[in-house]
């Protein structure tokens, strides 16, 4: 079946620019999972959907970032007036159920971002 | 703070010889404990997790990691390691109760030679 899917791929963006970063998960799935994963680090948390509820967003850098998933499937990351220091690979994960404890993540493929 | 340590950037290691690549992290209680492994242009697959019981756990192509409490480690084993192994490794973690949060650890890089 069809895994966790992102779009686009690859973005370049002009400093100042918004974008907007979109996650396809697996079909069913509850649970839904943002991170950022910058050069050389592991992906950092930023944000976790159950269904349509935001139920953590402790990991948002900057009220410039914003992030919706309103009708429990698909989700979009935004990033308003990016900078520089927001170029990174931004991973989308999903699992089946609530999202707590032991659940296996299923991830995309990431999006790259690079502002210049 | 929690935390998660994998103290080595790369691990070389000749095909057929047993690999270790290392993790230890610092969470409160007694964490779920995660591998997953990333492949040249694809996303993070998951390989094991300890949730509770027998402190060795087994996981996908041969992979297994052993939980040790007292020295908060998690170190991914495998008795002989192949050129296709090759890849990024990531230690993660998560607290039992409560959050959403997993930790990941910075990633180690292997590298198997033929």
């Amino acid at each position: 079946g069809a895994g966790v899917s992102q779009s686009p791929r690859y973005k370049v963006a002009k400093r100042g620019q918004d974008v907007a970063l979109r996650c396809d998960p697996i079909s069913g799935h509850v649970s839904l999972f943002w991170y950022q994963q910058a050069l050389g680090q592991g992906p950092e948390f930023l944000t976790y959907f159950q269904n349509e509820a935001q139920l953590d967003k402790s990991g948002l850098p900057s009220d410039r970032f914003f992030a919706e998933r309103p009708e429990g499937s698909v989700s979009t990351l935004k990033i308003q007036r990016t900078q520089q220091e927001d170029s990174a690979v931004y991973l989308c994960a999903s699992s089946p159920m609530g999202g707590g404890g032991h659940e296996t993540q299923y991830f995309g493929p990431g999006t790259r971002l690079l502002v210049l | 703070a929690q935390s998660v340590a994998q103290p080595e950037d790369q691990v070389n290691v000749a095909e057929g010889n047993p690999l270790t690549v290392k993790c230890t992290y610092s969470v409160s209680g007694n964490p779920y404990l995660f591998w997953y492994v990333q492949y040249p242009n694809r996303g993070l697959q998951f390989l094991l997790k300890y949730i509770t019981g027998d402190n060795l756990v087994k996981g996908s192509y041969g992979f297994e990691a052993e939980f040790n409490k007292s020295q908060t480690s998690f170190h991914l084993k495998k008795p002989s390691a192949l050129v296709s192994d090759s890849a990024l490794y990531f230690c993660a973690v998560r607290e039992r109760r409560g959050g959403f949060k997993t930790i990941f650890g910075a990633g180690t890089r292997l590298f198997v030679k033929a």
